[in-house]
């Protein structure tokens, strides 16, 4: 398995700002993974992070509104940028190990 | 049609019976399929993963896959109040390592 943090567990920002989330994984891993869980829903893939390339995004996501860095191997950071009340969401971090996906506790976030 | 589609509940099963959750998807090309627990307020974590056609059992959680039907589905046994939870169904996209997940069945085990 994976033991993952994930920084900060919960926030709350006001409309316009930008919110970094942090995640750090005790073994290096390959692959990471941004989701979002919008209130009362499923998991929704924001990217895929490899170190040494760019971020991957799913379809509607962006670069400008989700930027990501991975500087290497055992950590990454999701940035939620220009932030509106419908980014309300809880944000996920996973790591992918032997084929199986372990994920961060989330970080909470509400916009006002 | 959704990749991945869970009947979303509520699930309410009586304690000690036996708990069905089912799952289909739409990509041919998936290959490892997995059921996640999510308690209220918490991050998903892994229960059981698949590969092969067939069943698959842990303990009280028996995991079935049929590629034919595109189907998946998770038995709990001598269901307990704690497992009373979302279970999500998460399929691997086109053999790739990202998945695609379910909209989460909600399960109750009414003691």
């Amino acid at each position: 398995s994976a033991v993952i943090s994930q920084k900060p567990s919960r926030d709350i920002c006001q409309r316009g700002t930008s919110l970094t989330i942090q995640c750090q994984v005790d073994s290096q891993v390959t692959m990471m993974f941004w989701y979002r869980q919008q209130p009362g829903q499923s998991l929704t893939l924001i990217a895929t992070a490899n170190q040494g390339s760019e971020a991957t995004y799913e379809s509607g996501f962006v670069i400008d509104k989700f930027p990501i860095s991975r500087p290497n191997l055992t950590f990454s950071t999701l940035t939620v940028s220009n932030m509106s009340p419908e980014d309300s969401s809880i944000y996920l971090c996973s790591v992918e190990k032997k084929n199986i996906q372990y994920f961060g506790a989330g970080t909470r976030l509400s916009v006002l | 049609q959704k990749e991945v589609e869970q009947n979303s509940g509520p699930l309410s099963v009586p304690e000690g019976a036996i708990a069905s959750l089912n799952c289909t998807y739409s990509d041919r090309g998936s290959q490892s399929f997995f059921w996640y627990r999510q308690y209220s307020g918490k991050s998903p974590e892994l229960i059981m993963f698949i590969y092969s056609n067939g069943d698959k059992e842990d303990g009280r959680f028996t995991a079935q896959l049929n590629k034919a039907s595109q189907y998946v589905s998770l038995l709990i046994r001598d269901s307990q109040p704690s497992d009373s939870a979302t279970y999500l169904c998460a399929v691997n996209k086109g053999g790739a390592q990202k998945l695609v997940f379910g909209q989460g069945t909600r399960l109750t085990i009414n003691p």
